[in-house]
């Protein structure tokens, strides 16, 4: 059967300190991979979306990056964090067709201070 | 173009009267169709799909929503609350971007209170 790993499951960074949030799938191949934000109060924002190895979709301009260096790793990222980066991070896979859905992590809640 | 509408953002209802979570979507395809359920500082769990087959669906924990193409909706219900249904609930519509790759919308989600 397939899992997701998603860690760390909370993490307190200061200001300008940098980021990076891990993500394994296991049990399949050539996944869709996801990274979601959750702000307080707010609905599910798509950070970004990958479909193959190096294959990074950018949804939302800011100062987050992804990548994914092996087949069922995707990582985010940032140089230098900012106060509204807090939130809580979700990694999630699917198999890519229509009728697929999303399987999550257990997320990674951030503050930054 | 897809989009979903949870129609109410907080739903309250007392332990064992039933529940009722409203999604309406729109879709340029035929589209599938899911429900997921978020416990606090926990990630999604997926309740049920539809995905073209049988308009009424069951899912886990006692919930099923039934598929109505005439009024594009996708409600979710419960006949009976129980106080571990007290969550957060989105309903998604997938389809096909015009890349060709699978395109995910979620609804803002709608909170659920279950009183005792």
């Amino acid at each position: 059967s397939q899992t997701i790993h998603q860690w760390p499951a909370t993490l307190v960074q200061p200001v300008g300190s940098p980021l990076s949030l891990e993500c394994t799938v296991e049990g399949t191949s050539n996944p869709n991979l996801y990274w979601y934000r959750q702000a307080a109060g707010r609905g599910l924002q798509l950070l970004f979306y990958s479909v193959g190895i190096g294959q990074i979709s950018s949804e939302v301009p800011q100062n987050l990056s992804a990548s994914r260096p092996q087949d069922r790793q995707f990582i985010l990222s940032s140089k230098k964090l900012l106060l509204s980066d807090s939130g809580f991070y979700l990694c999630a896979w699917s198999l890519g067709d229509q009728g697929s859905p999303l399987h999550f992590g257990n997320g990674t809640r951030l503050t930054v201070t | 173009a897809q989009s979903v509408t949870q129609l109410d953002s907080h739903v309250s209802v007392s332990e064992g009267t039933p529940v009722l979570l409203r999604c309406n979507y729109s879709s340029s395809y035929s589209p599938s169709l899911f429900w997921y359920v978020q416990h606090p500082n926990k990630g999604l769990q997926l309740l049920l799909k539809y995905t073209s087959a049988a308009t009424l669906v069951k899912g886990i924990n006692g919930f099923e929503a039934e598929f109505k193409k005439s009024e594009t909706s996708f409600h979710l219900t419960k006949p009976s609350a129980h106080m571990s249904d007290a969550a957060e609930y989105f309903c998604v519509v997938s389809g096909p971007s015009s890349g060709g790759y699978q395109k995910v919308t979620f609804g803002t989600g709608t909170k659920l209170q279950v009183i005792p």
